[in-house]
């Protein structure tokens, strides 16, 4: 079993919708959960950090972490075409350790 | 600004040449990564840097080499070993030693490489 699953998609949606994507693991020790977004031949930027259990919200995103499940998600709200990017979850146990990779969901957002 | 440089953008290559992907940050981070991207493979850790000259293979670095002489610059050279080079390579750096860290990392924009 790899320590990140992301299912790769592609995911298309049309402008507006609500957009779900998601990251299991195996690793019980990680407590540092991102989420980076990365544009067509461009580096991944970061979008969003959450830290153990909970929700994060940060304008038309949400993340959600549910360390019993080991379950990470990313809601974005009223998706944009601006949005289509590949999303990459990562997860790391904190200060010396490595930062894990999902493969990336592909999202397309259609006008 | 802040921020990671790598150059060059685009790079075309012979099989059987040696190429050499620079890396250059100005965040005064002490560990940095070099990663290649394939499509539906995510990413992938070919090399890392703690500390200045030593380095750490990752998970691919048949074929490849690094060094790291200054704290800034983490240079990355595809040899002609490496049998199937072309690809995204993508250079990240981070902080260390503290114990807020996050591990979160921060990349350059890439360099993409074509082997003809």
């Amino acid at each position: 079993q790899k320590e990140v699953e992301q299912d790769p998609g592609p995911l298309s949606v049309p402008e507006g919708a609500i957009v779900s994507l998601n990251c299991t693991y195996s690793n019980s020790a990680f407590q540092y959960f991102m989420w980076y977004r990365q544009y067509s031949r461009k580096g991944p930027e970061l979008l969003m950090y959450t830290y153990s259990s909970g929700n994060k919200e940060d304008g038309r995103f949400t993340a959600q972490v549910d360390k019993s499940s080991k379950y990470i998600s990313l809601f974005i709200r009223d998706s944009q075409p601006s949005d289509s990017a590949t999303y990459l979850c990562a997860m790391s146990a904190g200060a010396g350790t490595a930062l894990i990779f999902g493969k990336g969901t592909t999202l397309s957002v259609s006008s | 600004d802040g921020g990671i440089t790598q150059s060059p953008k685009y790079l075309f290559r012979k099989e059987g040449q040696n190429v050499t992907l620079s890396c250059e940050q100005n965040l005064n981070h002490d560990a940095m990564y070099w990663y290649r991207q394939d499509p539906g493979q995510g990413l992938r850790l070919i090399y890392y840097s703690q500390i200045v000259n030593d380095f750490q293979k990752g998970d691919i670095a048949e074929g490849y080499s690094v060094s790291r002489e200054k704290k800034e610059s983490f240079p990355l050279t595809v040899t002609s070993a490496q049998k199937n080079p072309t690809a995204f390579y993508l250079c990240a750096s981070s902080i260390i030693g503290q114990s807020t860290n996050t591990g979160e990392l921060f990349f350059g924009e890439g360099s993409r490489l074509t082997v003809l």
